[in-house]
C-alpha cells in the first residue's frame, strides 16, 4: 500500500504560469518532508524540504505548503519555466536525519510549454 | 565532489545470469541507500546501511537479491539468479546524519535489462 501518493501522473503548464504539484500521505509518523526533481538518465535531485512543524517554505521560486492535518503537501512554481519539464517526486522520512530512509511517491511528469 | 558513482550505467543480461551492481557514495557520508524504479511500484527502498552496517534490508524482494558494504566508500548489490521481472533502473543514494535538509544523494542510477 502505498504510503505516499502522487495522484497525478502528468500535468501540462504554459511557461509563466503557475505549477502545483500534489502529494498525499498516509502514515502519520513522518514528519518531514522533501521534493525531489528528475531528469531523464538522471537520478533524482533534492529541490526543497519541509519540517512538520511548519506550514510553508519557501526557496526562490519553488515554494512547499503543508497541510498536517489534511496529510497533504504541494509545490508550487511560480514562474514555471521550460527548463522545470521533468518528474517530481514527493518523500517522506519520520525521522528528521539524514541516516533515515525515504519514502517515495510515483512522481508526476511536468511539462512546461513556452 | 564527484558525486555518487555508480557503475554500469546500464547492463543487458541473460535470465539465470549474476548481475553486480556498483556504488560509490560521496565521501564523508556514513549513509547508504539502494533504491530501485519500475513503472509499476516507482522508486522503492531495497536495502540502507549507516557506518557500513546494514540496517534494514526488509524491502529486497527476494534471497536472490544481496548487498554489501565491505568499507566506506563502496557497494555492491547482486542479483543471482537475475530474472526479467528485475528489469529496472537502480539508484544508489548516500547522505549523512547531519545533512541540512535530510536529503539523499543520488546516483546517475543503473539501467538492468535481464532478457
Amino acid at each position: 500500500d502505498q504510503q505516499v501518493k502522487q495522484n497525478s501522473p502528468s500535468l501540462s503548464v504554459q511557461e509563466g504560469r503557475i505549477s502545483i504539484l500534489n502529494c498525499d500521505y498516509t502514515n502519520s509518523m513522518f514528519d518531514y518532508f522533501l521534493w525531489y526533481k528528475k531528469y531523464p538518465a538522471e537520478g533524482p535531485t533534492f529541490l526543497i524540504s519541509i519540517s512538520s512543524i511548519k506550514d510553508k517554505n519557501e526557496d526562490g521560486r519553488f515554494t512547499v505548503f503543508l497541510n498536517k492535518s489534511a496529510k497533504h503537501l504541494s509545490l508550487h512554481i511560480v514562474p514555471s519555466q521550460p527548463g522545470d519539464s521533468a518528474v517530481f517526486f514527493c518523500a517522506a522520512s519520520a525521522q528528521n536525519s539524514g541516516n533515515t530512509p525515504l519514502v517515495f511517491g510515483k512522481g508526476t511528469r511536468l511539462s512546461v510549454i513556452a | 565532489d564527484a558525486g555518487v558513482i555508480q557503475s554500469p550505467r546500464h547492463e543487458v543480461t541473460e535470465m539465470g545470469q549474476e548481475v553486480t551492481l556498483r556504488c560509490k557514495p560521496i565521501s564523508g557520508h556514513n549513509s547508504l541507500f539502494w533504491y530501485r524504479q519500475t513503472m509499476m511500484r516507482g522508486l522503492e527502498l531495497l536495502i540502507y546501511f549507516n557506518n557500513n552496517v546494514p540496517i534494514d534490508d526488509s524491502g529486497m524482494p527476494e534471497d536472490r537479491f544481496s548487498a554489501k558494504m565491505p568499507n566506506a566508500s563502496f557497494s555492491t548489490l547482486k542479483i543471482q539468479p537475475s530474472e526479467p521481472r528485475d528489469s529496472a533502473v537502480y539508484f544508489c543514494a548516500s547522505s549523512q546524519r547531519t545533512s541540512a535538509h535530510n536529503e539523499q544523494f543520488f546516483g546517475p542510477g543503473t539501467r538492468l535489462t535481464v532478457l
